[in-house]
């Protein structure tokens, strides 16, 4: 059975300090990590990971996997209020092996920032 | 381009009644996901539809659950005779292929009284 854990569970942090959320996975026939911000409702699209190595950013957020040890990593520099949130990562399940969307999702880290 | 979108956003129903929960995928999406959200849980998938097809229901229930993604209309995610433990967020997602990524609706929020 695929497993995703991530960690921290919960981060509480000021505005404008820098966190790194870490997600280890153990899945069959890995293929792709993405990433997920979920605010109280949908959760957004962040970065999708295939490659090993190479970093993926967005403004103030970037991505990294490492295909080798079975972990990626989402930095956030310089926090905002706004980055509250619940992380999730998530490689396709492998049962069936079909699809990007069915997703098996990490418990999630909580991130607080405080003004 | 509107998004996922799902509606009811909330729905409370009483035990034993039948809950139909609906989702419109992102123009141009064929693959439709659903998920559930159970209190202080994380997602978990139930199943992926594509037109007129279950591809993969490994998540679904064995009884009451239901779900369907006609050639016209909105993938249909049914639940009878509701019990308590129904109670969840369920969220549905779209892609456009098999290989890229899902867009989530901003889910349905089932009650059960």
């Amino acid at each position: 059975e695929d497993k995703v854990v991530q960690s921290p569970l919960s981060l509480v942090v000021h505005e404008g300090d820098t966190v790194t959320l870490n997600c280890s996975y153990e899945v069959t026939n890995f293929r792709s990590l993405l990433w997920y911000k979920q605010e109280k409702k949908a959760p957004t699209f962040l970065f999708m990971l295939t490659s090993s190595g190479i970093e993926k950013k967005s403004g103030r957020l970037s991505s990294i996997l490492d295909k080798k040890e079975l972990f990626s990593i989402l930095n956030i520099t310089a926090t905002q209020t706004g980055d509250s949130a619940v992380y999730l990562c998530a490689p396709p399940a492998n049962a069936g092996g079909t699809s990007y969307g069915k997703l098996t999702f990490g418990q999630g880290t909580i991130l607080t920032v405080h003004p | 381009n509107a998004g996922v979108m799902q509606n009811p956003r909330h729905l409370v129903r009483r035990r034993g009644q039948e809950a139909r929960l609906r989702c419109s995928p992102m123009k141009g999406h064929s693959h439709v996901y659903w998920y559930r959200q159970l209190p202080e849980e994380g997602l978990k998938f139930m199943v992926y539809l594509q037109k007129e097809n279950i591809i993969d229901e490994s998540g679904m229930p064995k009884e009451r659950f239901s779900a369907e993604f006609p050639k016209e209309g909105p993938s249909i995610l049914r639940i009878q005779q509701v019990v308590r433990g129904d109670s969840a967020a369920y969220f549905c997602a779209s892609s456009a292929t098999l290989n890229t990524e899902a867009f989530f609706g901003q889910g349905t929020r089932l009650t059960v009284v």
